[in-house]
């Protein structure tokens, strides 16, 4: 079973300050995807990473997939309060279901 | 239409009744899938459908789960003989083709389910 574990569950941190989100599994991906989920709504696709060690970057978010294709990483740098959500770490499966980690819930406190 | 548009948006159910939430996908787009999120965590896979064909149901979590997309466009996941462990946020998602990475998903705002 292909599983995708996230990294930390929960942060709250101050408004500026830096983090880094993981989303890690012992399996292959063909790629990774993150999405960003606000309360109420369903997730929205920030960024699909393909390559082993591709960087992609989004205004203050940084996306990097590991060059064994097994893990990724997500950097925000000085974050807003606009950033809280529930971000979701997904990679396409072997037997192509999009697997979904058990998320990371950022408070960006102003 | 715009978006993915899922109804209702909340349904109380209690305990034993049949519930049927329904997926408006966006016009289009070839491929639907159903997910089941509890509150605070990632959606889980429920079940995929290509147009009219259910390719994938291994998701479902049993025979009182079922799903179907009889004109390869609107999908209705109905519960039978609801459960309190099947309270959860039901998320719908369409693409416009199959493939993952070089189409992506664009979810609905889900059904919320909570069964009293």
């Amino acid at each position: 079973t292909q599983l995708l574990e996230q990294s930390p569950q929960f942060l709250s941190i101050q408004e500026g300050e830096n983090l880094t989100v993981y989303c890690n599994s012992s399996s292959v991906f063909s790629s990774l995807q993150w999405y960003r989920q606000e309360p109420g709504e369903g997730p929205v696709l920030l960024v699909t990473v393909v390559t082993g060690g591709e960087v992609k970057k989004l205004k203050r978010l940084t996306f990097q997939f590991g060059d064994a294709r097994k893990d990724s990483s997500l950097h925000i740098t000085a974050a807003q309060p606009g950033d809280t959500g529930l971000y979701l770490c997904a990679g396409a499966s072997n037997t192509g279901k999009l697997i979904f980690g058990q998320g990371t819930t950022l408070q960006v406190k102003p | 239409g715009a978006g993915v548009s899922q109804s209702p948006r909340y349904k109380v159910a209690k305990r034993g009744q049949d519930v049927a939430l329904r997926c408006d996908p966006i016009s289009g787009h070839v491929s639907l899938f159903w997910y089941q999120q509890a509150l605070g965590q990632g959606p889980e896979f429920l079940t995929y459908f290509q147009n009219e064909a259910q390719l994938d149901k291994s998701g479902l979590p049993s025979d009182r789960f079922f799903a179907e997309r009889p004109e390869g466009s609107v999908s209705t996941l109905k519960i039978q003989r609801t459960q309190q462990e099947d309270s959860a946020v039901y998320l719908c998602a369409s693409s416009l083709s199959g493939g993952y990475y070089n189409s992506p998903l664009h979810f609905g705002n889900g059904t919320r389910l909570t069964v009293t």
